[in-house]
């Protein structure tokens, strides 16, 4: 049963702009929503959480907004730069146990 | 910067031989997991370790699979015999407990291929 959606599958940004990813969950006791960063043949990297006692978080370029009543959570990458071309997790845990999204592949064309 | 370390970074073996793969957690996470991550989804989890012992390992396939942390440290995911539907990257990740914020630090992943 997969509890948590991501979409889209691929996103094509230029330069400058502005990625949106969005994820969807089923599970209303997940209390920790990360996202994470993978470049081809590495381990996922932790970018940014958020908690659902709060609706925004900003670090640097990196923005998660979190809507609790539609259990939905999405990922802002402002001023897109092509060395963010990767591969990008939502997650969402419930205790340590970690459940992800499909993941979301990111092309940032110069 | 500490790192979750693993070896081998790449194997090849063919179906119905047995394989091995190592992971280091970061000093001091008493909680590890081994992820199976198929090419193009995300990392599902096979097995969760506090310390020495089994967290949950309720979607580690038994009958060929197999997970070790002896001595609450480093972990071995074992797969005998192997198949060809193993084909995938197998990630370790190590946190430093199961309480919020429940952090996850990920290896570089050890990539099988079965032939």
């Amino acid at each position: 049963q997969q509890q948590v959606k991501q979409s889209p599958q691929s996103l094509i940004v230029q330069k400058g702009g502005i990625s949106i990813i969005n994820c969807a969950y089923e599970n209303t006791a997940f209390d920790y929503f990360p996202w994470y960063q993978q470049f081809p043949g590495k381990g996922p990297a932790l970018l940014i959480a958020i908690r659902p006692d709060v609706s925004e978080k900003k670090e640097g370029r990196f923005t998660i907004s979190f809507n609790k009543s539609a259990k939905q959570f999405s990922l802002h990458i402002m001023d897109s730069q092509p060395g963010d071309s990767a591969t990008y997790f939502c997650a969402a845990s419930g205790g340590s146990r970690l459940t992800f999204g499909e993941g979301t592949q990111l092309t940032v064309n110069p | 910067e500490a790192e979750v370390a693993q070896s081998p970074r790449y194997k090849i073996t063919e179906k119905s031989q047995a394989v091995a793969f190592w992971c280091d957690p970061i000093s001091g996470h008493a909680t590890l997991y081994w992820y199976r991550q198929i090419l193009g989804q995300g990392p599902e989890l096979l097995v969760q370790f506090q310390d020495e012992s089994v967290v949950d390992d309720s979607q580690l396939p038994k009958d060929r699979f197999s997970a070790e942390r002896l001595k609450g440290v480093d972990s071995t995911l074992k797969i005998q015999p192997a198949e060809l539907g193993d084909s995938a990257m197998y990630l370790c990740a190590s946190s430093y407990g199961q309480t919020y914020p429940y952090e996850q630090y990920f290896g570089p992943g050890t990539r099988l291929t079965v032939t």
